[in-house]
């Protein structure tokens, strides 16, 4: 069965500071995706960024980049330029085929 | 606009009864999801389906039953059975049934507690 865990309960940071936020999973596919995921306050999910297991280069949205180490099993999220809109709790999410398993999620603030 | 409405946002359950929870889409997906989410915690699959007439176990099925007569429509209902029920349930939707290259979007989430 695939695994997802973030090790990582909370995480802080400050306004305009970069962050890494640490993921790692186990299974036995070859092709599957990560994700990350973002729920604010409102409760709301809302997709960060997405990475395919057969690309070998790293995702990146805008301020959001991952490094993707597909040996290792290692996804890790890195949030450039923290801004207080970011303060929220980070998933992590693995699929291969039919549904997503999330990680026990990462509460971050970034503080002023 | 097009999205996912879930009603009613906060749901109170007295012992013993049967509640159901709302989970609309007019995305066009084929494929509807319920999770539930406890404090502190990830989401996890309660139930799936990948088209009308067709739903599958997730994860934690035991005490939940759904229905799919409508592509848009999706309803989860918390039985009896269900011991524990207070928590904070998401649906969500995807063009199709995931295999990686789509989007799952999710709506506002329904918030159960037990009386």
């Amino acid at each position: 069965a695939q695994t997802v865990t973030q090790s990582q309960p909370e995480m802080s940071v400050q306004e305009a500071e970069t962050v890494t936020l640490s993921c790692t999973y186990d299974t036995s596919e070859n092709n599957y995706y990560l994700f990350w995921y973002k729920q604010p306050p409102s409760r709301q999910m809302i997709l960060v960024i997405r990475q395919e297991a057969y690309k070998q280069q790293n995702a990146t949205e805008n301020r959001f980049s991952v490094n993707f180490q597909k040996a290792a099993k290692s996804f890790s999220l890195k949030i450039s330029d923290s801004q207080l809109g970011d303060t929220a709790m980070y998933f992590c999410a693995y699929t291969s085929y039919g549904k997503l398993t999330f990680g026990q999620g990462t509460i971050l603030t970034v503080h002023p | 606009d097009g999205g996912i409405t879930q009603s009613p946002k906060y749901l109170f359950r007295k012992e013993g009864q049967n509640v159901t929870l709302s989970c609309e889409q007019n995305l066009n997906h084929d494929a509807m999801y319920w999770y539930r989410q406890d404090p502190g915690q990830g989401l996890r699959l309660i139930y799936y389906s990948q088209i009308v007439n067709d739903f599958q176990k997730g994860d934690i099925a035991e005490g939940y039953s759904v229905s799919r007569e409508k592509k848009e429509s999706f309803p989860l209902t918390v039985t009896s059975a269900q011991k524990n029920p207070t928590a904070f349930y998401l649906c969500a939707s995807s063009i199709r049934l995931l295999e990686g290259t789509e989007t799952q979007y999710f709506g506002p989430g329904t918030r159960l507690l037990v009386l």
